[in-house]
């Protein structure tokens, strides 16, 4: 079984300022993956970020980067540059691929990103 | 391709009344799971077809809920006799067997029983 903590409700940043949010995960898998998404109000789930737990290299994609600390067992998303369209819910999840239910994703309970202009 | 559809976008209904909802998923992706987000919370598993076989339901999906996957294209999940405690956010996803991280979400269906 997989578990994500999310520790904070809501964070604030000034645009164009850097911004992380925390990730917490616990996994009995030797081998899963960490995802974060982005739900703006209009309800979709946007991939953003995947970090694999055998990758030596922490992922980036533009403005996103993933500091994993596989020891610590915490996956933080970091955003450079802050724009205001990133204001949104952000969610953590991950996925096990050691066990039968290797499809299934399993999310925290999300951060509510606001970017001051 | 136009990504993961879901229709209707928000539903209002009585309760006690039966709902569905469709999902179009991508035309080549032959997983497909169904999500339920209530408010606050994270989306959490409810069921999940690979092709047309219904292979994994959560506890969650009680026996009022049913999901079917004709021909492994479209999706639909029904729930009878709504219950208020069932309004929520409903996502649909795919992918394709083999991918590692290529889940593609719709822009879910927003259930609200009164």
């Amino acid at each position: 079984a997989q578990k994500i903590t999310q520790t904070q409700p809501g964070m604030f940043v000034q645009e164009k300022e850097a911004v992380t949010l925390d990730c917490t995960y616990d996994t009995s898998d030797q081998s899963y993956g960490l995802f974060w998404y982005k739900q703006p109000s209009s309800g979709e789930m946007i991939f953003l970020i995947y970090q694999g737990s055998y990758d030596e290299q922490n992922a980036t994609e533009g403005r996103y980067s993933l500091n994993f600390q596989k020891a610590r067992k915490s996956a933080n998303l970091v955003i450079s540059a802050s724009q205001l369209g990133d204001s949104a819910m952000y969610f953590c999840a991950m996925r096990g691929f050691s066990g039968g239910s290797n499809y299934k994703l399993t999310f925290g309970k999300g951060t509510l990103l606001t970017v001051n202009p | 391709d136009t990504g993961v559809s879901q229709d209707p976008r928000h539903k209002i209904t009585k309760r006690g009344q039966n709902v569905t909802f469709r999902c179009d998923p991508i035309s080549e992706h032959n997983r497909l799971y169904w999500y339920r987000q209530t408010l606050g919370q994270g989306p959490e598993f409810l069921t999940y077809f690979q092709n047309e076989a219904q292979l994994e339901k959560s506890r969650l999906l009680s026996d009022r809920f049913s999901a079917e996957r004709p021909k492994g294209s479209f999706s639909t999940l029904e729930i009878q006799r709504t219950e208020q405690g069932d309004s929520a956010m409903y996502l649909c996803a795919s992918s394709l067997e083999g991918t590692v991280y290529g889940y593609t979400f719709g822009s879910g269906t927003r259930l609200t029983v009164v």
